[in-house]
């Protein structure tokens, strides 16, 4: 069965206290995996896609890494505007328009 | 300024009252998607048009209607709502990623809010 699973569920953080979050995937072959972020009460915002094992992305303070099996999101001297819930999705191969989500994690950087 | 906007924001509604929310945006996208997002299940996709009158089944469409006459709307429609379909929707839209052949989602509008009781 196709999965996405983000981990930690939650993550609280000092200010400039860099850490990762992981999204592991399992899916019959991949065409895409997705970052988006989530503030309170909105919709998410679109982070980026990687495509291939080894690429990587990079964003301020955010760097996305992809394997075979996972990614990672490194966050990089996170600050207290870097709070968000991180979502995660991925598209198979055999899918044009669909994407599989994450339940996300919650990330908390306390100042 | 790039937008999705969607309305109403919030709706408390009763069982099987029809009601319409509305999904526009300004970008002249081709793609847009209505997903709903329920605690710890993620975001389920409901419905997504690639165009106008084209339009196709996401994974929950059980309950839903949608249609695409012009190309900046996308309005989904519950006919019959039930409690099952309380949840936070989000209306979204893309262009075709380049080279790629496939819609990023990369434009979220900024939710609807549905109870229904």
């Amino acid at each position: 069965e196709d999965q996405v699973t983000q981990s930690p569920e939650a993550l609280r953080l000092q200010e400039g206290e860099s850490s990762s979050l992981n999204c592991s995937y399992t899916v019959s072959g991949l065409r895409g995996l997705f970052w988006y972020r989530q503030d309170p009460g909105k919709g998410p915002e679109f982070l980026f896609t990687l495509y291939s094992a080894g690429e990587e992305k990079e964003k301020e303070r955010l760097k996305a890494t992809l394997t075979k099996k996972e990614s990672f999101l490194h966050i990089t001297a996170p600050k207290p505007e870097d709070s968000a819930t991180y979502l995660c999705a991925v598209r198979r191969m055999d899918s044009n328009y669909q994407l599989i989500w994450g339940a996300g994690t919650k990330l908390i950087i306390k100042p | 300024e790039a937008q999705v906007t969607q309305n109403p924001r919030y709706l408390i509604t009763v069982t099987g009252k029809k009601l319409t929310v509305t999904c526009s945006q300004n970008m002249n996208h081709e793609y847009m998607s209505w997903y709903r997002q329920d605690p710890g299940l993620g975001l389920r996709q409901i419905y997504y048009s690639m165009n106008v009158e084209v339009t196709d089944k996401g994974d929950v469409p059980e309950g839903y209607k949608v249609s695409r006459k012009e190309k900046r709307n996308f309005p989904l429609i519950l006919e019959s709502p039930s409690p099952n379909q309380t949840s936070l929707y989000f209306c979204a839209s893309s262009h075709m990623t380049s080279g790629r052949l496939t819609p990023t989602w990369e434009y979220f509008g900024p939710g609807t809010r549905l109870t229904v009781t």
